[in-house]
Formats: structure tokens, C-alpha cells, sequence
């Protein structure tokens, strides 16, 4: 099993519609939890950073976490064409180690 | 600022050429790490150094060798490379606290012929 599993997608809405992504995790030792957003051929980009379970808002984007059921969503509200983009999500326990899931590929259609 | 810069953009090498990827942060963060990106795949961690010291290797073949000549600068020397090496080159840095995340530079698309 995975330490991280995250659906591949690819997944398209159309501009405006209200997105999920989700991961799902098995290592209970995982504390810190990350969403990147990454273009075709670009470095990931940092978009949320959580660590307590519960919701965190930033702009159009809210990380949720539930630590309970090891289980992580990224929601984009209002989407647009340019968050047409793959997104990782990631975690790590106390340390430097971060484990990725396989990324989520999002194309809102205008 | 969070950038992490790393040049080149990008690198076409022969099998047996020599060639090095820099990364750079002026963040003062104390941990960098190297990660290799094939298409629609996630990071594949490579090496992190923490406060300058190697302290994860994945087992990574010996053609690729880090060096971290400073706090900031981050090196990967290529030798005897194979085409299939060909991926994106990714450079992150993290504060190296435990409660730290990392930010990733544009990475470096490398082509082995």
C-alpha cells in the first residue's frame, strides 16, 4: 500500500464550477500536510500548508484536513482556466521526508 | 520572497559528458533537496542535505553526485548519464525545522541522448 494515494484524474469542470481534490494516507505519523499546484513542466508550487485538523481558507482555495480519517481535500471555489494544473498533494511526520501523492490533473474548460 | 532559482532551464548531454545543476535559495533555509520528475509523476525524492550535511541518499546511482558547497547552493554533478535519466530536475529548500514545508525552484528539463 501507498503511504499516500491520490485519485490521477484527469478531472475537467467548467469555469466556475467548485472543485475537490482529495488524498488519502496510511502513516498516522504524518503531522504536516501541503497542496502544490504544478504547470506542464514547471516546479510545484506551493498553495496551502496545514497542520491541526479543520479548515484553512485562502482565497478561492480551502485546505481541510481530517487527521481521524487520514484524509486531506483541496477545494477551489469560483475555478478558472488558469487553475487548469496538476495538483500534489503532500505530507510528512516531524522531519525532512515529504511523501507525495501521484497528483490530480484539473482542466476547467471556459 | 520564496525562490529557489536553478539553472539551467535546460541541459541536453550525451552519455559521456559531464555536466552540474546548481540550485540556489537566499532564504537562509537550512535543508535542500534534490528530486527527480519523470512526465505525470510525482517528485521522486533524491538527496536532502541538512545544515549542509548529506543526510538522505535513495539509493541514488552513483552518476548523479550532490554537493553542497554552502548554506545556499546545491549541486548535482551528472556523469555517465543514460537516456532514460532524462526527467525534470527539481531543486527544493525547506528551513529545515520539523514543522517546516518546502518551496521548489522551476527545475531543470535535462535530456540524455
Amino acid at each position: 500500500q501507498k503511504e499516500v494515494e491520490q485519485d490521477p484524474g484527469p478531472l475537467s469542470v467548467p469555469e466556475g464550477a467548485i472543485v475537490s481534490l482529495n488524498c488519502t494516507y496510511s502513516n498516522s505519523a504524518f503531522q504536516y500536510f501541503m497542496w502544490y499546484r504544478q504547470y506542464s513542466r514547471k516546479g510545484p508550487e506551493l498553495l496551502m500548508y496545514t497542520y491541526s485538523s479543520g479548515n484553512k481558507e485562502d482565497g478561492r482555495f480551502t485546505a481541510q484536513v481530517d487527521k481521524s480519517s487520514k484524509y486531506i481535500s483541496l477545494f477551489i471555489r469560483d475555478s478558472q482556466p488558469s487553475d487548469s494544473a496538476t495538483y500534489l498533494c503532500a505530507m510528512k511526520p516531524a522531519g525532512n521526508q515529504f511523501y507525495f501523492g501521484t497528483g490530480t490533473s484539473l482542466t476547467v474548460i471556459p | 520572497d520564496t525562490e529557489v532559482t536553478q539553472t539551467p532551464k535546460h541541459l541536453v548531454m550525451g552519455m559521456t559528458n559531464k555536466k552540474s545543476l546548481k540550485c540556489e535559495q537566499h532564504m537562509g533555509h537550512r535543508a535542500m533537496y534534490w528530486y527527480k520528475q519523470k512526465a505525470k509523476k510525482p517528485p521522486e525524492l533524491m538527496f536532502v542535505y541538512s545544515y549542509e550535511k548529506l543526510s538522505i541518499n535513495e539509493s541514488v546511482p552513483s552518476r548523479f553526485s550532490p554537493e553542497c558547497p554552502n548554506s545556499s547552493l546545491l549541486n548535482l554533478h551528472l556523469h555517465a548519464l543514460q537516456p532514460e535519466d532524462s526527467a525534470l530536475y527539481l531543486c527544493a529548500s525547506s528551513p529545515a525545522g520539523f514543522t517546516d514545508t518546502q518551496y521548489f525552484g522551476p527545475g531543470t528539463r535535462l535530456t540524455v541522448l
